[in-house]
């Protein structure tokens, strides 16, 4: 059974912070990583990986993927209030681009 | 958003009635998902869908089955609604382009079961 786990499950920070978010994964067939963000809503899309260590960038954050040791990471530079969401991370394997949820870190950054 | 769209928005309905949730999509994507998300346990996969007529079980189907008669509509089918089946429902579709690949995800659809 695929198994995808997050860690912090949640974290609070303040404003300029850095934060790292984890990612572990066992999956069987694994095809790539996603990482979204929810807020009060449906998650949104950050970043699909599927190389190890090619890092993907978006502004402040950037994820990079470890096939080796089955994990990835998500870090966010110079947090500000609007990054508070839940972080979610995804693992899709080749059957159809079935994915495995972990349960999310919560982040909230404070002023 | 990929042209996502769930309905109904929200719902309430008493334990034992049948209930159906529908996901439409306008840009012709194949693939097709319907997930669960509570608390503590983050998105978990229903159902998915790899053509019309195609579909298969996620890790939480008991109590649930579903339909895709066109590309466009995938529906979700409670038959006999049970209290622990309130939750919110996203549905989401696969999109492929050049070797990267995301999914999107609906508004979802809100469900109390009484």
């Amino acid at each position: 059974e695929d198994k995808v786990v997050q860690s912090p499950l949640s974290l609070v920070v303040h404003e300029g912070d850095t934060v790292t978010l984890n990612c572990s994964y066992e999956v069987t067939n694994f095809r790539s990583l996603l990482w979204y963000k929810q807020e009060k809503k449906a998650p949104t899309f950050l970043f699909m990986l599927t190389s190890s260590g090619i890092e993907k960038k978006s502004g402040r954050l950037s994820s990079i993927l470890d096939k080796k040791e089955l994990f990835s990471i998500l870090n966010i530079t110079a947090t500000q209030t609007g990054d508070s969401a839940i972080y979610l991370c995804a693992s899709v394997n080749t059957n159809a681009g079935k994915s495995t949820f972990g349960d999310g870190t919560t982040l909230t950054v404070k002023p | 958003d990929a042209g996502i769209t769930q309905s109904p928005r929200h719902k309430v309905t008493e334990t034992g009635t049948p209930v159906t949730l529908r996901c439409h999509q306008t840009e012709n994507h194949r693939y097709m998902y319907w997930y669960r998300q509570d608390p503590g346990h983050g998105l978990r996969l229903i159902h998915y869908s790899y053509g019309v007529k195609d579909t298969d079980k996620g890790e939480v189907s008991d109590g649930y089955s579903v339909s895709r008669s066109k590309t466009e509509d995938f529906l979700l089918t409670l038959e006999s609604a049970t209290s622990s089946q309130t939750s919110v429902y996203f549905c989401a579709i696969s999109e492929r382009a050049g070797g990267d690949e995301t999914q999107y995800f609906g508004p979802g659809t809100r469900l109390l079961v009484l």
